[in-house]
């Protein structure tokens, strides 16, 4: 059980197009989210808690305009990355705790995202 | 807000020597602290967690220790064998709160 999954696992996009990550939790449901970033050999960087059915939290840094966040059921967070730039590249990974249980959280298996 | 220190940023033993890798954060609120391993380009794998209530924990090879006065734990793993090289990160949370990571510690056990 708790297994999140992401879409796509991988993703090559032209500089100024956007892209959406999905991030699901299949056999639980998960009031809250995470979005983290992780650059090559160091550590991960939480960028925003996503909270279904409302607006997500960003950490300061994170444009929030450039990191559009949707929560709209409890199984599924999305995080569209507009107007990419290589910049943006990265490994992009969710999180999520299980509703009503919310130390643990179960990790997505993560996006590349190589922006060109 | 919550700051994890991690050290060392790598550690090299020998097949069968124990490892051990410590954290300390700063954030006296915080109540939940788990190690992640990390292999190249999978996501964290949870090992281990522990409570704020409780001093250790141990499963198998893998325990962890946690000092609340010092605010510092610690990843004990006994007995290494060659498949346990990887990225290992502490991390520190309150309650519902997103997790805040070390660094890193990258371990090579070597046969």
């Amino acid at each position: 059980g708790a297994v999140v999954s992401q879409h796509p696992s991988w993703v090559i996009c032209k500089s100024g197009t956007s892209v959406k990550i999905e991030c699901r939790s299949l056999d639980f449901q998960a009031t809250t989210m995470f979005w983290y970033r992780q650059f090559p050999k160091q550590s991960l960087m939480l960028m925003a808690t996503s909270n279904e059915g409302s607006k997500a939290t960003y950490e300061q840094g994170v444009e929030k305009d450039k990191f559009l966040i949707n929560h709209a059921s409890l199984t599924l967070s999305t995080l569209t990355v507009t107007s990419a730039h290589p910049e943006d590249s990265s490994f992009y990974i969710c999180s999520a705790s299980i509703q009503g249980i919310t130390d643990t959280q179960y990790f997505g298996p993560g996006t590349r995202l190589t922006v060109l | 807000g919550e700051n994890v220190e991690q050290h060392p940023s790598t550690l090299s033993v020998q097949e069968g020597d124990s490892a051990v890798i410590k954290c300390t954060y700063s954030d006296s609120a915080s109540n939940y602290f788990p190690w992640y391993k990390q292999e190249l380009g999978k996501r964290p794998q949870l090992i281990i967690d522990i409570r704020s209530n409780v001093g250790e924990k141990k499963d198998q090879r893998i325990a962890v220790t946690l000092n609340k006065t010092a605010k510092h734990f610690s990843l004990h793993i006994t007995e290494t064998q060659p498949e346990d090289s990887a990225v290992y990160f502490c991390a520190a949370s309150r309650t519902g709160y997103a997790l805040n990571f070390g660094k890193g510690t990258s371990l090579l056990v070597t046969p």
